[in-house]
């Protein structure tokens, strides 16, 4: 049972554009949100994250949006610069934090300059 | 500040022999996961630790797969014998803040 859904495997964005990418998730006990980046052959780093309290959260060119309601979160990057290119990955957790990660399949984004 | 480390990097075994995979966390981090990643997949978690203690190891396959952090710092994570169905990517991390996980860049195992 996939707790945490991210149903578009790729995306392709043009440069300079916004790249919008989604993510569902079935588990009302979440209530913290994260979302990771990959690279080739490294490990995820940590992007962004936003707490059920909220319903948005800004750092620079990113911005994740919650909808509780609809058990749906997205991440705006915008403008998309090449080095964004990646896999992103979006990851849930209970207890604003403290229970362990659920993470989705992926979004691999790439950036058409 | 240096990252998580792991070693080795690639390794490439046959079935049903034993193979083993080291992690050294962020200096300060006294909680260390591991976690498994399949192909197309999220990272999964396998085992956590706070400091020596294993606090969450319902997902590790205790028959063959065993994890130590004896002095809470470093870990091994091992597997005997290893399947076929072992291969994937390996991957630590560490964190002071539970929600915030650093992640090494993880140790593909090939079992042929």
């Amino acid at each position: 049972d996939q707790q945490v859904k991210q149903n578009s495997p790729s995306l392709s964005v043009q440069e300079g554009r916004i790249s919008i990418l989604n993510c569902d998730y079935t588990n009302s006990m979440f209530d913290y949100f994260l979302w990771y980046k990959k690279y080739p052959a490294e490990g995820p780093t940590f992007l962004i994250s936003i707490s059920s309290i909220k319903d948005k959260n800004e750092d620079g060119r990113f911005t994740v949006f919650l909808n509780k309601s609809a058990k749906h979160l997205s991440l705006h990057i915008v403008p998309s610069q090449p080095g964004d290119s990646a896999v992103y990955f979006c990851a849930a957790s209970a207890r604003f934090g403290n229970e362990k990660l659920t993470f989705g399949t992926g979004t691999r984004l790439t950036i058409i300059p | 500040e240096a990252g998580v480390v792991q070693s080795p990097r690639y390794k490439i075994i046959e079935k049903k022999q034993p193979v083993a995979f080291w992690c050294n966390p962020i200096s300060g981090h006294n909680t260390l996961y591991w976690y498994l990643q399949n192909l197309g997949q999220g990272p999964e978690l396998l085992i956590r630790y706070e400091n020596e203690e294993a606090v969450d190891d319902s997902q590790l396959p205790k028959d063959r797969f065993s994890a130590e952090r004896l002095k809470g710092v470093d870990s091994t994570l091992k597997i005997q014998p290893a399947e076929l169905g072992d291969s994937a990517v390996y991957l630590c991390a560490s964190s002071l803040d539970p929600a915030v996980q650093f992640f090494g860049p993880g140790t593909r195992l090939t079992v042929l």
